[in-house]
């Protein structure tokens, strides 16, 4: 079992570009969850999904920030355009219904 | 909002047991009492979860007062690699898991 896989580890770039984090759930899991953390706010909850379907985006800032679960192996977090408050560690878990979280490794992103 | 209170920052000497508390005094029946905890620069970790009964697994045990309203982490044999932010989180079954502060434990030599 590889775990929650992110990519890339880190990332860093201009203000104003577009962003891709990446996500692969372990297999079996049916939800997924993005989480961003800084040191001001935290661990925040972004937006998550069950069986590929978004559920609750309540948390995503704005609407610069968009995510796709477009299969129960793969989702994205993308951010057009970048800004430096962006600058965060982004993390992907996933779980099965009741059963505790998984977290990736994280994304650090930093946007200059 | 979190729903859980805990001490912002506790010690344990290494190789005694480590006793983290949380009051959750506003759960409901049907809300579950998670723990997690992350290292520097990890993800968060699985610790364990419980309903209302005691639990015990290979990292830790959990126990949860009768009326529900608070419960204790315990870790029997903290070792340097425990040290972390400890989050106690109250969940519904279906419920997304929402982090507070967390405890930041310090294990001493």
């Amino acid at each position: 079992d590889a775990g929650v896989i992110q990519s890339p580890r880190h990332e860093v770039t201009e203000m104003g570009q577009e962003v891709t984090l990446r996500c692969k759930p372990i297999s079996g899991h049916n939800s997924l969850f993005w989480y961003r953390q800084t040191m001001m706010r935290g661990l925040e909850l972004l937006i998550y999904f069950n069986n590929n379907v978004p559920i609750d985006d309540s948390g995503m800032p704005e609407d610069r920030f968009s995510a796709k679960m477009p299969n129960a192996s793969f989702s994205t977090l993308k951010i057009q355009p970048s800004e430096p408050r962006d600058s965060a560690v982004y993390f992907c878990a996933s779980s099965r219904r009741t059963d505790g979280y998984t977290f990736g490794s994280g994304t650090r992103l930093t946007v200059v | 909002d979190a729903k859980t209170t805990q001490p912002t920052s506790m010690d344990c000497a290494e190789g005694r047991a480590a006793n983290l508390p949380c009051n959750h005094s506003t759960i409901s029946g049907n809300e579950y009492v998670y723990w997690y905890r992350q290292i520097h620069s990890q993800g968060p970790q699985y610790i364990i979860h419980g309903l209302k009964n005691n639990e015990t697994n290979e990292m830790a045990s959990l126990i949860i007062t009768e009326d529900r309203k608070s419960s204790t982490l315990i870790l029997p044999h903290a070792t340097l690699r425990d040290t972390a932010v400890y989050y106690c989180i109250v969940r519904g079954r279906d419920d997304k898991i929402i982090f507070g502060k967390g405890t930041r434990l310090h294990i001493l030599p």
